[in-house]
C-alpha cells in the first residue's frame, strides 16, 4: 500500500485559513487522494478526494502537486467545530482498500 | 439517507460469550467494511466485502467472524474474545467496484468491551 506522510499535530486560529500537508511520494498513477477528518467520539467523515486536478466542495479544498507526490488540504476559514484528526489517505481506483495512517491532529485556538 | 447504522452502541461482553455487531446501509452501496479503533490510534481494516463476498480480510484472528447476509447488512460475529479486543469497531460502505473510488460513509460505531 502506498503510504503517507502528515505532520502528527497542527493548530490554528479560529476564523484564519489553515492547510494540511500529506507527502505521497511513492504514489501510483491509480491512486486517488482523499482526506478524511474524525471528530472526538464520532466514526471518520469523507472531506474530499481528487486525482490530478485541485477539487473544491463545501467543506474545503484540495490542492495537489503537480508531480502528485504532495498534497494539501486546505480549510477557509477554521471554526472550533474543525478541531479533530485529518487523515490522508491514498486509495488505489483499482480496488476497495482503504487503509488510514496516523493523520494530523488539527488544535483550534479560539 | 446517507446513513451507515450500527447496533448496538456499547456492548460489554466475557471472554466466553457470543455476541453479534449490526451494520445497515440503504445507499445502494456494494462494498461494506469493518475498522477496528484503539484510543488514540487510527482506524484499522479488518474486512472489506465486495458484492456480498469477502474480498480482503487483513489476517484478522479467527475469534471475528464476519458475515454479508445481503448488500444491506453487514455482521461481526464474535467468539472468546480477549480483553485486548476491546475497541470501538466502525463499519462503513462506498459505492464499490474497479474505477469507482468513491467516498466512505462510516457509522458512529459499536464500543466493545471484553471482560
Amino acid at each position: 500500500d502506498a503510504k503517507t506522510t502528515q505532520p502528527n499535530s497542527m493548530e490554528s486560529n479560529e476564523e484564519e485559513p489553515v492547510h494540511l500537508p500529506c507527502n505521497h511520494s511513492t504514489i501510483s498513477g491509480t491512486d486517488y487522494i482523499h482526506w478524511y477528518r474524525q471528530l472526538p467520539s464520532q466514526g471518520p467523515e469523507y472531506v474530499i478526494h481528487g486525482l490530478t486536478s485541485n477539487v473544491n466542495n463545501r467543506m474545503a479544498s484540495l490542492a495537489i502537486a503537480e508531480d502528485r507526490k504532495s498534497s494539501t488540504l486546505i480549510l477557509h476559514r477554521a471554526t472550533l467545530r474543525d478541531a479533530a484528526v485529518y487523515y490522508c489517505i491514498l486509495r488505489d481506483g483499482r480496488d476497495d482498500k482503504i487503509i488510514f495512517g496516523k493523520g494530523t491532529r488539527l488544535h483550534i485556538l479560539p | 439517507d446517507t446513513e451507515v447504522t450500527q447496533t448496538p452502541k456499547h456492548l460489554v461482553m466475557g471472554m466466553t460469550n457470543k455476541k453479534s455487531l449490526k451494520c445497515e446501509q440503504h445507499m445502494g452501496h456494494r462494498a461494506m467494511y469493518w475498522y477496528k479503533q484503539k484510543a488514540k490510534k487510527p482506524p484499522e481494516l479488518m474486512f472489506v466485502y465486495s458484492y456480498e463476498k469477502l474480498s480482503i480480510n487483513e489476517s484478522v484472528p479467527s475469534r471475528f467472524s464476519p458475515e454479508c447476509p445481503n448488500s444491506s447488512l453487514l455482521n461481526l460475529h464474535l467468539h472468546a474474545l480477549q480483553p485486548e479486543d476491546s475497541a470501538l469497531y466502525l463499519c462503513a460502505s462506498s459505492l464499490g467496484g474497479p474505477r469507482r473510488p468513491g467516498e466512505l460513509f462510516f457509522g458512529e460505531g459499536s464500543r466493545l468491551t471484553v471482560l
